[in-house]
């Protein structure tokens, strides 16, 4: 069982709804991701949390909108998406201290978006 | 801009057969790398680190040469449980980014009996 919780798992929304997709670890990581995967691609790098602050935003349009509340919980807000948006998005943590770090990705289980 | 390439594949083998998986990376500053395997409407799950001595673990055998920025995967006396996505991520840490890790395109896996 993986220790990234992801909510909800499958969400429809219309074009011009606001929702938000929600993300949680308890393993005292201090870096959060979000990855969007379309079907048969693979996970392409969102946004990068490191310390709770955003440290890399990978050119993602606006109407994606990520906060991070704590260092446990991670939010991507979403308003006026379009159909293309539609996929697969992957929360993932890892450890990230200054002098060290295992590396491993921990992933959550993703939350299936779909644009009508 | 790819970070990270692999060949898709497909690769369709019989069990027992051994498979390499090959990918190369762009980024002469990519500090570690990792094989994570992914099956069909799961998240990633990460398969093996890759060292630059080379790493072995059962039946994987994961290769990593610096020099010429490219990374293997061996999977001897392949299983049908092994039919997966196999894909090679690359850890790029910024001084004021921390971790960053890009995935390859994934070279999809099928064993036959």
């Amino acid at each position: 069982d993986t220790e990234v919780t992801q909510t909800p798992k499958h969400l429809v929304m219309g074009m011009t709804n606001k929702k938000s997709l929600k993300c949680e670890q308890h393993m005292g990581h201090r870096a959060m991701y979000w990855y969007k995967q379309k079907a048969k691609k693979p996970p392409e790098l969102m946004f990068v949390y490191s310390y709770e602050k955003l440290s890399i935003n990978e050119s993602v349009p606006s109407r994606f909108s990520p906060e991070c509340p704590n260092s446990s919980l991670l939010n991507l807000h979403l308003h006026a998406l379009q159909p293309e948006d539609s996929a697969l998005y992957l929360c993932a943590s890892s450890q990230d201290r200054d002098r060290e770090s295992t590396g491993e990705l921990f992933f959550g289980e993703g939350s299936r978006l779909t644009v009508l | 801009r790819k970070e990270v390439e692999q060949d898709p594949g497909p690769f369709n083998v019989p069990e027992g057969a051994t498979v390499a998986f090959n990918c190369t990376y762009s980024n002469s500053a990519s500090q570690s790398f990792f094989w994570y395997r992914q099956d069909c409407r799961k998240e990633p799950k990460l398969l093996m680190s890759v060292y630059s001595s080379g790493n072995e673990d059962g039946r994987f055998t994961a290769q990593l040469n610096r020099a010429s920025q490219y990374i293997s995967l061996l999977i001897r006396d392949s299983k049908l449980s092994d039919s997966a996505t196999y894909l090679c991520v690359v850890n790029i840490r910024g001084p004021n980014t921390g971790n960053q890790f890009y995935f390859g395109t994934g070279t999809s896996l099928t064993v036959i009996p």
